[in-house]
């Protein structure tokens, strides 16, 4: 069965320093890896994707992601944080053996960046 | 970016009462939407995947009696929540994929659900 890991249930990182949210997968396959956020009281936005290609993906807001075949695993990057980058950010994995249907989280990472 | 609409934003209500949730693709169609519980500080749990025109499928564990789920247009999937109790207070977030094309979800707001 598809897994995502979070190892890291926060992160603090202080403004204009870099920033990195850890994420490990396991799948059957080749994986379409994803990065969302959650503001409080709000639904998932879409942060970036890998589905093929560059291994190193750009998103919004200035996030970008590696993607680590060898290491399976694709963390999410920010090299200045901003306060109003605080929030709960999610890594997900679609993956062949569930038809891509089937979006799996990980349990989230509280990103704190401190004035 | 597809925009997927959910309403209420929040609800609250009596126990025993039953609580719609609608979920809609505003500019997009979705053959399939998919819905999903969040407790407090925890990941999203997924609940069913809402077939347009078919019967819902549901995740092991969850009572499709008591979460009962319709998706009657390509656009429209309602999430029911029957006799709801306090333990089914909860913050619950649909998201869909855009049909025929397209690999990332788009989730709607999602609705804070108090049952008191």
């Amino acid at each position: 069965a598809q897994s995502v890991a979070q190892p890291e249930d926060q992160v603090n990182v202080a403004e204009g320093n870099p920033l990195t949210v850890k994420c490990t997968y396991s799948v059957s396959g080749n994986p379409y890896l994803f990065w969302y956020v959650q503001y409080p009281n709000r639904g998932l936005q879409f942060l970036l994707k890998y589905i093929t290609g560059d291994n190193l993906v750009k998103g919004s807001y200035g996030f970008e992601a590696e993607f680590n075949k060898s290491q399976t695993s694709f963390h999410l990057k920010k090299p200045s944080a901003l306060v109003s980058d605080s929030a709960l950010y999610f890594c997900a994995v679609r993956a062949l053996n569930t038809g891509f249907q089937k979006l799996v989280f990980g349990t989230g990472t509280r990103l704190l960046v401190s004035p | 970016g597809a925009v997927v609409s959910q309403h209420p934003s929040w609800v609250i209500c009596k126990s025993g009462t039953s609580v719609k949730i609608e979920c809609r693709s505003l500019d997009f169609q979705a053959t399939t939407m998919f819905w999903y519980r969040q407790f407090p500080k925890q990941s999203l749990m997924l609940m069913a995947t809402s077939n347009e025109g078919s019967k819902a499928t549901y995740e092991q564990g969850v009572e499709k009696d008591k979460f009962l789920i319709n998706h009657a247009s390509l656009t429209l999937s309602t999430l029911t929540v029957t006799s709801a109790h306090p333990e089914d207070s909860s913050f619950y977030i649909c998201s869909a994929f855009r049909t025929g094309g397209g690999t990332e979800a788009f989730f709607g707001q999602g609705t804070r659900l108090t049952v008191v």
